[in-house]
């Protein structure tokens, strides 16, 4: 069965740190991965997207098939950039989309 | 002025009695779905449908009903049979490119909170 795994519900880091939240999957073929990010009293809206291979607001991502994980990173976190980030799955043949537990990641000045 | 929209924000049912949350999109999307989100679990995929007139039960139907009668609207039910029915609701779309739905984002209502009282 589809599933997707956040291990982390919190993740507290000081600004300029570096982030890292972690995604796995499961999955049998080939995975479309998504992060979406929920900020503060706003709707949840998709962040990146593995297909494009796009760096966005700083954050990347990564597609390691052999880990089946989809990580997100970024280099330097913002106080900006605290949010609740979920990673999802898109089954292709069914067109179910799954999301993971989410993670909440909070940046202190 | 395009967009997903669902309402009530806040809706208040009694114990024994069905519910009805409304979500309409004006995307043209074909694809819809609902979630249910509860701290600590994430979003829970309720019930989907790719198309008008067909729609799947995700991990979590039980005690929830849909329709799909028109593109742009995916009413969810939520019945007496479901147990724990207080929760933060979440409809999406999607778009579909050429004959499947590849790679195409999601667009979210902003929610409706159900408490049973």
């Amino acid at each position: 069965a589809q599933r997707v795994t956040q291990p982390e519900k919190l993740l507290s880091v000081f600004k300029g740190a570096p982030v890292e939240l972690k995604c796995n999957y499961s999955y049998s073929g080939s995975p479309e991965l998504f992060w979406y990010v929920q900020y503060s009293r706003q709707r949840l809206q998709l962040l990146l997207r593995h297909i494009s291979r796009e760096s966005i607001k700083g954050f990347t991502a990564d597609l390691n098939k052999g880990e089946t994980s989809f990580h997100l990173k970024k280099p330097f976190a913002q106080e900006e950039d605290s949010a609740m980030y979920y990673c999802a799955l898109i089954d292709n043949q069914g067109g179910k989309l799954i999301f993971g537990q989410g993670t909440e990641l909070s940046v202190k000045p | 002025d395009g967009g997903i929209t669902q309402s009530p924000k806040y809706l208040f049912r009694k114990e024994g009695q069905n519910v009805t949350l409304s979500c309409e999109q004006n995307l043209n999307h074909d694809a819809m779905y609902w979630y249910r989100q509860d701290p600590g679990q994430g979003l829970r995929l309720i019930y989907y449908s790719q198309i008008v007139n067909d729609f799947q039960k995700g991990d979590i139907a039980e005690g929830y009903s849909v329709s799909r009668e028109k593109k742009e609207s995916f009413p969810l039910t939520v019945t007496s049979a479901q147990k724990n029915p207080t929760a933060f609701y979440l409809c999406a779309s999607r778009p579909r490119r050429g004959r499947i739905l590849l790679n195409t984002e999601a667009f979210f209502g902003q929610g409706t909170r159900l408490t049973v009282v």
